[in-house]
């Protein structure tokens, strides 16, 4: 079946610290991948996604890129800042669903940044 | 454009009693819905998706039932809560000729 997997958290670093969160897959064909933000007391917003190997999503500052050899989406930033203390989740859609685009969604990483 | 809008957002119920989350979209037509369960320190578990009007899919056996009365409307029920039932419900939709989710501001359930 589909999976992923992502690092546990908490995360905590300083502002301005580089952030990588590891995200890792479980998938046949070619999945869609997302990375999605929630932050305290909201609902989820989608952050970035890529749809094919080799595709970088980027937005905010945030990028992660498709990486079908290593079956990854690494999601990194340069300098944090505290307004991302937030959940990070990665997901996938995959490529045949059978109906209905259904998302499978990993455990979800905190990160907390402190000044 | 498009919104999705859940209510209540909060709502503490005792073990045994019924519930109804309601979530709507606007701005749209013929969306996929979802409903997924986001338990205390987990992360998110697709419980139901419709793809028309009375149309529904359940992912997970449970307590929970879901109903599509109208194109644009999803509804999560149960006849008697549990205690596992707590946990913040958070309906989405995606449509057209993109796969992306979006999602409601959720509803956070907590059942004594």
């Amino acid at each position: 079946g589909n999976s992923v997997t992502q690092m546990e958290g908490p995360v905590t670093l300083s502002e301005e610290a580089f952030l990588t969160i590891n995200c890792t897959y479980t998938a046949t064909g070619y999945p869609s991948l997302f990375w999605y933000v929630q932050y305290p007391g909201e609902g989820l917003q989608l952050l970035l996604k890529a749809t094919k190997a080799d595709d970088k999503g980027s937005n905010k500052g945030f990028e992660a890129t498709y990486r079908k050899e290593t079956t990854s989406f690494h999601l990194e930033k340069g300098s944090v800042q505290v307004s991302d203390s937030a959940v990070y989740f990665c997901a996938l859609i995959p490529y045949l669903t059978g109906g209905g685009n259904k998302l499978t969604f990993g455990t979800g990483t905190q990160l907390k940044v402190e000044l | 454009s498009q919104t999705i809008h859940q209510w209540p957002a909060t709502l503490v119920q005792p073990v045994g009693s019924p519930l109804s989350l309601e979530c709507t979209v606007e701005g749209t037509s013929n969306p996929n819905l979802y409903w997924y369960r986001q338990a205390a320190g987990r992360g998110l578990q697709l419980l139901f998706y419709s793809v028309g009007i009375g149309q529904i899919s359940s992912e997970v056996p449970q307590n929970l039932s879901a109903s599509r009365p109208q194109d644009r409307q999803f509804i999560l029920s149960s006849k008697k809560l549990l205690l596992s039932d707590s946990g913040f419900y958070l309906c989405a939709w995606s449509g057209g000729l993109s796969n992306e989710q979006f999602f409601g501001p959720g509803t956070r359930l907590t059942v004594l």
